[in-house]
């Protein structure tokens, strides 16, 4: 159906290090995949997103990635910081169906 | 520039009270949406609208009302509020198509039925 799955639900990580969440979905009609971030207390931000006539989206530190073939998209933070704490979302049109959420924790 | 603006930040309602979630934005866009947030499932699409006067279904549409008089303006009603609906109420814009482009959100509504 229109569910996305999300993975992992909760991401520790050493300051510094990498940390990658992963999406699945199985309409083929989607065509955009953004990516939200929330901090306590606020409503989540686009962060990046990606359109299906690319594969790899860069933005400093995070990138995303498509496989249009495998149905599958992913968040990739590099150098992790600790104001990269956040729980993040991902989604994916038509409707913007969104993930369960990662909470990401970065430990410095 | 104030983006999407949403009150009260919190409200606690009895079971069988009626209420009104507000929303408004001044980006004047034309897709406006409400979203719930619940632990562990994510936002889940309400209602949306895609312009003044017109409104649509999301997935979880029921014991819930809107209407849009206004670009600006967005209210979410509960008729007859519910335990079940207690939850983190978001209202969301975006230009274009909003399927294809950011949503912008606002902070967001607790509301917590006893």
């Amino acid at each position: 159906g229109e569910n996305v799955e999300q993975h992992p639900s909760t991401l520790s990580v050493q300051e510094g290090d990498s940390a990658v969440i992963k999406c699945t979905y199985s309409d083929s009609a989607s065509n955009y995949f953004p990516w939200y971030k929330q901090e306590l207390g606020k409503g989540p931000q686009l962060i990046i997103d990606i359109r299906s006539n690319v594969g790899e989206k860069k933005d400093q530190r995070i990138a995303v990635t498509l496989n249009k073939t495998a149905k599958h998209f992913s968040l990739h933070i590099t150098e992790t910081q600790p104001e990269d704490s956040a729980v993040y979302f991902c989604a994916r049109g038509n409707k913007l169906v969104f993930g369960a959420g990662t909470i990401l924790r970065v430990k410095s | 520039n104030a983006g999407v603006t949403q009150t009260p930040k919190f409200q606690v309602l009895k079971t069988g009270q009626s209420m009104t979630l507000q929303c408004a934005q001044d980006m004047n866009h034309e897709y406006m949406s409400w979203y719930r947030q619940d632990p562990g499932m994510g936002l889940r699409l309400i209602h949306y609208s895609v312009g003044a006067g017109i409104t649509d279904q999301g997935e979880v549409p029921n014991g819930y009302n809107v209407s849009r008089s206004t670009t600006e303006d967005f209210p979410l009603r509960l008729l007859s509020a519910a335990p079940s609906q207690t939850s983190v109420y978001f209202c969301a814009s975006s230009s274009g198509t909003a399927y294809n482009s950011p949503l912008h959100f606002g902070n967001g509504t607790r509301l917590t039925v006893t």
